[in-house]
């Protein structure tokens, strides 16, 4: 089954760090783009960050401006997974992130995992 | 303020069709590919149209969209109930060098 799943959420207080994973199965991992998107409690989607990877050549990652300089985007297509570290996380990061598989558009989405940020 | 503009909501009877409008501009929409996504209550949000009119296997062909300069449309016809939801456009921004959401539409089947 070509599926993805979420995991690693949870509540943090502000200032903290949290590492969110992303485990997919059923296609080929590395030939593909990868991304983070969140939904903020009664917002709309926001993307959050693009991996993309070219064969044989350099990785690129792409970090929106509110999380620049926090979050990392990173992949291990050994293990069929895809990460986030979050660092200095706000309250305004409080959301529901989900992994998303593709570049120009996104064709495959996980359930998503539940980020708290509040002390 | 999203980059994309929609509307925030709109509503119809069963049966009937709705069209949603998503605007942008030359660096997104208007040189770049639109998509449109499915986010029921409790799921996953869904691909529902990709590279601006192009549907997925598996999605109905009562979604459709078209792309018309900076902007575009999805449109829904026979609407169901179980069609209740939100709805995003969304696009690379080459300026921005970001992904890029519309604010979202919420559909009501009344």
């Amino acid at each position: 089954e070509v599926k993805l799943v979420e995991s690693g959420g949870g509540l943090v207080n502000p200032g903290g760090s949290l590492t969110l994973s992303c485990a997919a199965s059923g296609f080929c991992f590395s030939c593909y783009d990868m991304n983070w998107v969140r939904q903020a409690p009664g917002q709309g989607l926001e993307w959050v960050s693009t991996i993309a990877t070219a064969p044989n050549g350099p990785t690129y990652m792409y970090h929106a401006d509110s999380v620049k300089g926090r979050f990392t985007i990173s992949r291990d297509n050994a293990k069929n997974s895809l990460y986030l570290q979050m660092d200095s996380l706000r309250v305004e990061d409080t959301a529901v992130y989900y992994c998303a598989r593709g570049g120009r558009e996104a064709d495959l989405w996980g359930q998503g995992t539940l980020v708290t940020v509040s002390s | 303020q999203s980059v994309l503009t929609q509307p925030p909501s709109v509503s119809a009877a069963p049966g009937q069709s709705v069209t949603i409008s998503c605007s942008g501009s030359s660096s997104n929409i208007g040189n770049l590919h639109v998509s449109w996504y499915q986010h029921l209550p409790g799921t996953a949000p869904k691909l529902l149209i990709y590279d601006n009119t192009k549907r997925p296997s598996g999605i109905p062909d009562r979604f459709s969209a078209s792309k018309s300069a900076t902007s575009a449309t999805l449109g829904i016809t026979g609407l169901q109930t179980g069609d209740e939801g939100d709805y995003y456009c969304g696009s690379w921004d080459s300026t921005l060098t970001a992904w890029v959401f519309g604010g979202g539409t919420k559909l009501t089947v009344l």
